[in-house]
Formats: C-alpha cells, sequence, structure tokens
C-alpha cells in the first residue's frame, strides 16, 4: 500500500461547479495533511494545512480531515479556469529516525476548469 | 524581498560530471530540504537538514550529497554515480515548531543530462 495515495485525475469539472479532490493516507498516526498546487513547470505552492478533525475553510478551499477513515479532501469552491492545475497532497510522517518536518507527497491530481 | 531563491533555473550536464544545485533562504528557517520529481510523480526526498552542519538522508540519498554550512544555504551535488539525473529539483525550508512546520518550496532547477 502506498503511503500517501490520490487519484491521477484528470478531473474535469465545468466553471462555477465545486471540484473535489481527496486523498488517502497509510499511516494512521499521521497528524499534518497539506494541500499544494502545482501549475505545470512551477514549483508547488502551499493552499491549505490541517491538522484536526473536521473541515477548515479558506476563501473558496475547504480542507476536510477524517483520521478515522485515513482520507483527507480540498473542496474548490466557484472553481475557476485559473484553478487548472495538479494538486499535491502531503502528509507529515510520524517519527521519522526522530525528527520532523519530513512530508510524503502522493503524486498529486490533475484538475481541469472548463469555462 | 523573503523568500526562497534556487540557482540556474535550467542546467544541462554531460554524463559522468559532478553539478551543483544552489538554494538561498532569507526566511530564517531552521530547516531545509531538497526533492527530485519526476514527471507525472509526487516530490520524493533527498536530503535534509535541520541544523548548520548536520544533515539527514531522505529516501533517495544514493548519488547526491549536501552540505549545510550557513543557516540560508543548503546546496545539492548531482554527482556522476546518480545514474538517472534528468529530473525537476526543488529546495524547500520550514520551521521547526509543532504547529507551524509548512514548507515553502524554491522555485525549482530543471536538470537534464546530454
Amino acid at each position: 500500500q502506498k503511503e500517501v495515495e490520490q487519484n491521477s485525475g484528470p478531473l474535469s469539472v465545468p466553471e462555477g461547479a465545486i471540484a473535489s479532490l481527496n486523498c488517502t493516507y497509510s499511516d494512521r498516526g499521521s497528524q499534518s495533511f497539506f494541500w499544494y498546487r502545482q501549475y505545470s513547470g512551477k514549483s508547488p505552492e502551499l493552499i491549505m494545512f490541517i491538522y484536526s478533525n473536521g473541515d477548515k475553510e479558506d476563501g473558496r478551499f475547504t480542507a476536510q480531515l477524517n483520521k478515522a477513515s485515513q482520507y483527507v479532501s480540498l473542496l474548490i469552491r466557484d472553481s475557476q479556469p485559473s484553478d487548472s492545475a495538479t494538486y499535491l497532497c502531503a502528509v507529515k510522517r510520524r517519527n521519522y529516525g526522530g525528527s520532523q518536518g519530513n512530508l510524503i507527497f502522493g503524486k498529486g491530481t490533475k484538475l481541469s476548469v472548463k469555462p | 524581498d523573503g523568500g526562497i531563491t534556487q540557482s540556474p533555473k535550467y542546467l544541462f550536464r554531460k554524463e559522468g560530471q559532478n553539478v551543483t544545485l544552489s538554494c538561498e533562504q532569507n526566511l530564517n528557517h531552521d530547516a531545509m530540504y531538497w526533492y527530485r520529481q519526476d514527471p507525472g510523480q509526487g516530490l520524493r526526498l533527498i536530503y535534509y537538514s535541520q541544523i548548520v552542519n548536520d544533515f539527514q538522508k531522505g529516501d533517495i540519498a544514493e548519488g547526491y550529497s549536501v552540505s549545510r554550512e550557513k543557516k540560508e544555504s543548503f546546496p545539492l551535488t548531482v554527482t556522476s554515480a546518480q545514474k538517472n539525473p534528468t529530473a525537476f529539483y526543488l529546495c524547500a525550508s520550514s520551521i521547526l515548531l509543532v504547529g507551524t512546520d509548512t514548507q515553502y518550496f524554491g522555485p525549482g532547477t530543471r536538470l537534464t543530462v546530454l
């Protein structure tokens, strides 16, 4: 089982719709979860992080975390063509050599928002 | 401006050559990281450092070396021992404090072996 799994897509939604991106992880002890957006040829940029079960909203973005089911999702409301990108889910490893801050990344979901 | 810079943006290497990728940050972050990204793949951790003069191997350290002589700088050397070095290389940094350990990325260096 891969540590962090995402559907590679592409996920295609019409402009103005809600895009739903999902991510599952294997380490039940994981504590921190991150969503990054990566435009083609560019580096990842942070969208949101979430640590606690439930929802966290920031503008048009909502992150949802369910630790019991080991999944984290990202909802994008009122999707715009400029949201077209690859979305990377990242999970912070637990007790990786006694250090902190190391992330495991999924392969990303490619989102396409059609005008 | 605060941020992370990487240079060069594009780098071409002949087989058998060592090349060094630069990463500098002025965010006063404690930790710095190097990742590699191949087409259609997620990021894979090469090396990381949490303090000056100390660093640890990540998942794919073979064929790479790093140094951390200054807090601001974390250069990566791709040696001739790395069999398939063509990839997009990303440097990141973060504060080491639970609750604020988000990693921020530089613009990346695209390395191509000729």
